[in-house]
């Protein structure tokens, strides 16, 4: 069964401190993506990648940055939280090859919490 | 530029259809799909359909496409508790295109 996975369900991040949300991909993907989700505002984009070592910013990158050093792994960095960076984090991963799932495969999400 | 837009939210009793709408701005979409997100979850995959095509029907779910209007929606047939939700629409132009999603709908299901 194919899968993206999110390091960790729930996690409560002090102002400040710098924050590493990780998310692996066992499908090969060539892309990934970062998005938050708050209530109202549906998915917002904040970073994806179409290959390894490669980046680009989506809608709302500003406090964000991301790493990309293997294909499978796809790390989104705070650096700096703050509380209005609390929301649900979700990753996608995606493939243009012939074993395309048509569209995205999502993880299960990484609520953060930032007091 | 690209926009999905859907209503936030929808109540349908037990054993009801449930039709959930979409319009999107795009007239160069070529994959629609509807992802569903359970509470507490990641998003999951419900159904898609090429432009090319009007309806798809897959058990209780039929996705029906105007192309004209850029309009899509998903019916649920017998709308069952389990069905709760937030169903999103969503729009690309090719595959490997970044999706644009709408803000989700979400369905709530009286007894």
């Amino acid at each position: 069964d194919v899968k993206v996975t999110q390091s960790s369900r729930y996690l409560v991040k002090r102002t400040g401190e710098k924050v590493f949300l990780e998310c692996v991909q066992d499908m090969d993907h060539e892309n990934m993506f970062w998005y938050r989700q708050d209530p109202g505002l549906g998915l917002r984009l904040i970073y994806f990648s179409y290959d390894v070592k490669m980046k680009e910013k989506g809608d709302i990158p500003e406090g964000y940055s991301v790493s990309r050093e293997k294909k499978e792994r796809f790390s989104l960095i705070l650096e700096s939280a703050s509380t209005n960076q609390t929301s649900m984090y979700l990753c996608a991963s995606s493939t243009n090859r012939g074993l395309w799932t048509y569209g995205y495969t999502f993880g299960s999400g990484t609520r953060l919490t930032v007091v | 530029g690209e926009d999905v837009e859907q209503s936030l939210f929808l109540s349908v009793r037990e054993g009801d259809s449930s039709v959930i709408n979409c319009t999107y701005t795009d007239s160069s979409s070529t994959y629609l799909y509807w992802y569903k997100q359970e509470p507490g979850a990641g998003l999951q995959l419900l159904t898609y359909i090429f432009s090319n095509m009007d309806m798809k029907q897959d058990q209780r779910l039929t996705v029906l496409l105007n192309k004209k209007d850029k309009h899509l929606s998903l019916r649920i047939a017998d709308t069952q508790t389990g069905d709760s939700a937030i169903y999103f629409c969503a729009e690309s132009m090719n595959r490997d295109d970044k999706i644009i999603f709408g803000k989700g709908t979400r369905l709530h299901i009286l007894p």
